[in-house]
């Protein structure tokens, strides 16, 4: 089993453009989040989806938008990058019904907006 | 202000030395306390997960402890080896649905020979 796989590994962006970020899990994970990571910030939470055709916003969801294709895949979109929006993201998933599953991450999308 | 607070926020240790990393929070109500590990470019990994009723846990030489009653728990790392250079992050979830969490900002840990 892979995990969850996301892709690309990096990308840099010049402001205004957009991009998606991919994310697929093979664990048969009902609920799927994306998360920021910033220097001296703790991994914040931008949306999650507690279950296939579902979606919620998270701490900080402006400038982003989601898409759960199906129950593997959660996608997040920028629309018009911006250089606050640089970051490490980090697609996770759980299983939802489990009050002590973890969260299982993926390998983060380094990401420059300049 | 953060509702999980990690102290320190970054150390370095000898390889073979042992050390302590604390986690106070504030969240409640609390459902249980989980502590992940983070190599450099990779994403975090659970290591251990305590629950309201549990005071210790190990798991190989990462040991947790939990006092619910002051809200603090502590990772020991005991012998610690090169690969244990990482970032520790301490995970409240909140009692409840939605898997509410609330992250620490990490403890940076360097293991140098």
């Amino acid at each position: 089993n892979a995990g969850v796989t996301q892709t690309p590994k990096f990308q840099v962006l010049k402001t205004g453009q957009s991009m998606t970020l991919q994310c697929a899990q093979d664990m048969n994970h009902n609920s799927m989040y994306w998360y920021r990571q910033d220097p001296g910030m703790g991994l914040r939470l931008i949306y999650y989806s507690a279950s296939e055709g579902t979606t919620d916003k998270g701490e900080v969801p402006n400038g982003y938008n989601v898409s759960r294709l199906n129950k593997r895949e959660f996608s997040l979109r920028l629309e018009s990058a911006a250089p606050s929006q640089t970051s490490v993201y980090f697609c996770a998933s759980s299983a939802r019904d489990r009050w002590d599953s973890p969260l299982h991450f993926g390998n983060g999308t380094r990401l420059t907006v300049t | 202000k953060n509702q999980v607070e990690q102290s320190p926020q970054s150390l370095i240790i000898l390889e073979g030395k042992n050390c302590t990393l604390q986690c106070n929070y504030t969240v409640s109500p609390f459902s249980n306390l989980r502590w992940y590990k983070q190599d450099t470019g990779r994403g975090p990994v659970s290591l251990t997960i305590m629950t309201f009723s549990e005071n210790t846990k190990s798991n190989g030489r990462y040991t947790a402890t939990l006092d619910a009653d002051t809200k603090q728990s502590s990772l020991h790392i005991t012998a610690s080896q090169l690969s244990d250079s990482a970032s520790y992050i301490c995970v409240v979830r909140l009692l409840g649905g939605n898997n509410r969490l609330a992250f620490g900002k990490g403890n940076q840990v360097v293991v140098i020979p």
